[in-house]
């Protein structure tokens, strides 16, 4: 069964500062997929980047990028320069092959929250 | 493209009550899932379909029922509320198949209270 954590309950960050958050997974798959997903205060999930396990090249989206280190099972989400609009709830998400590329499974999320 | 749609956005039960949680999405998914999202928690599958006619169970599949109407429509069925179901419920939609990099698009939720 696959797992992912997210061992940062909560984080504060200054404005214009970046912040890193934590994932790890576990998985006996060789084929998987790496999501992050953003939940504002208005409830909705917005994705925010992929990564494949396959890929050689850290995603990056904008001031989003996703640190991957296969070896060690970790996928952090990075956010650079933060902004006020990025303090919301911060999900890690997996899905593998051995799921039929069907199920994803998600991380209980971390807080963030940016100061001016 | 409206997305993914659910109905009704708020709900209040009564215990014993039951109801039924519509969703659709009109962008050509196979994939169709329900989860549901506890304070201080992340999301936990109830049910998904891979593709229409199939549904599989998740991780907390007692209390609910589920119908894949066609490709476009997944609907969640409460029989008999409980306390214990009050929860905001999301319906998603995802391409599935020989590939893993399509991401899931949400709903906007269903915040369900059971009295």
């Amino acid at each position: 069964a696959q797992k992912i954590t997210q061992t940062q309950p909560g984080m504060f960050v200054q404005e214009k500062e970046a912040v890193t958050l934590d994932c790890t997974y576990d998985t006996s798959d060789q084929s998987y997929g790496l999501f992050w997903y953003k939940q504002p205060s208005s409830g909705e999930m917005i994705f925010l980047i992929y990564q494949g396990s396959y890929d050689e090249q850290n995603a990056t989206e904008g001031r989003y990028s996703l640190n991957f280190q296969k070896a060690r099972k970790s996928a952090n989400l990075v956010i650079s320069a933060s902004q006020l609009g990025d303090s919301a709830m911060y999900f890690c998400a997996m899905r593998a092959s051995t799921d039929s590329w069907g199920k994803f499974q998600f991380g209980a999320g971390t807080q963030v929250v940016v100061t001016p | 493209n409206a997305g993914v749609t659910q109905t009704p956005k708020f709900q209040v039960l009564k215990t014993g009550q039951s109801m039924t949680l519509q969703c659709a999405q009109d962008m050509n998914h196979n994939s169709m899932y329900w989860y549901r999202q506890d304070p201080g928690m992340g999301l936990r599958l109830i049910y998904y379909s891979a593709s229409e006619g199939t549904t599989d169970k998740g991780e907390v599949p007692n209390g609910y029922n589920v119908s894949r109407l066609n490709k476009r429509e997944f609907s969640l069925r409460l029989e008999s509320a409980a306390p214990s179901q009050t929860s905001v419920y999301f319906c998603a939609s995802s391409e599935a198949g020989l590939g893993f990099s399509g991401e899931q698009f949400f709903g906007p939720g269903t915040r369900l209270t059971v009295l």
